[in-house]
């Protein structure tokens, strides 16, 4: 699976939106980008992925850019309760049972 | 919605002692999961288990580690003698298992683990 590289840190206001970069310039051509959040000590908590088209959902917003090297997932309206861990991971497409190789994340705080 | 469990929430145990984490994956996935996190540290894979029989495990996964899915339900860790770096989170995870889908993992609420 190719390495993916998030900052470590960033804050967001709340009830602003949160873009997390995240860049995967070794991605290949059958791997997906995944994106989990762990709030606390809690177990990963799926966000959304995507192939290469941008992607929504009730939780976020996925946006990859056409070559594919890199990607954002957007926080529309953070709340006090997106404050997590939030990883992005690559993986290959269509190979059930892949395990996911989680690296250290971006810790976001959203303030008040 | 469905969802993993898994029990205890938290467990402690002498070193040395045999530990058995229990989890119970999503009724109709195929695909079952496991991995620590040591406090501070990042989310490890230690094994992943299909139709039965491991498909793939790390090299964490040694000879004290096995792992089971005793019924039609459950899908456990065991760690035969504990040692004290085994203290950490455990989380189990299930998928459908399905080749051509984006196979999402579930992730349960983990079973920390204090080895004294």
């Amino acid at each position: 699976d190719a390495k993916t590289t998030q900052p470590p840190s960033m804050d967001c206001a709340e009830g602003r939106a949160a873009n997390l970069p995240c860049n995967h310039s070794t991605i290949s051509g059958n791997e997906y980008v995944y994106w989990y959040r762990q709030i606390h000590s809690q177990g990963p908590q799926y966000i959304i992925h995507g192939l290469k088209n941008n992607e929504t959902n009730e939780m976020a917003s996925l946006i990859i850019t056409e070559d594919r090297k890199s990607s954002t997932l957007i926080l529309p309206h953070a709340t006090l309760r997106d404050t997590a861990v939030y990883y992005c991971i690559v993986r290959v497409y269509g190979a059930a049972g892949n395990k996911l190789t989680f690296g250290g994340g971006t810790r976001v705080l959203v303030k008040p | 919605e469905p969802e993993v469990t898994q029990t205890p929430s938290h467990q402690v145990t002498q070193m040395g002692q045999e530990v058995i984490l229990r989890c119970v994956p999503i009724s109709n996935h195929l695909y079952f999961y496991w991995y620590r996190q040591i406090l501070g540290q990042k989310v490890e894979f230690l094994v992943s288990f299909y139709n039965n029989e491991i498909s793939e495990k790390s090299e964490i996964f040694d000879d004290q580690f096995s792992v089971e899915r005793p019924d039609g339900s459950n899908f456990t860790l065991k760690i035969r003698s504990t040692k004290l770096e085994d203290s950490a989170m455990y989380f189990c995870a299930s998928t459908t298992g399905q080749f051509l889908s984006t196979d999402t993992q579930y992730f349960g609420p983990g079973t920390r683990l204090t080895v004294l």
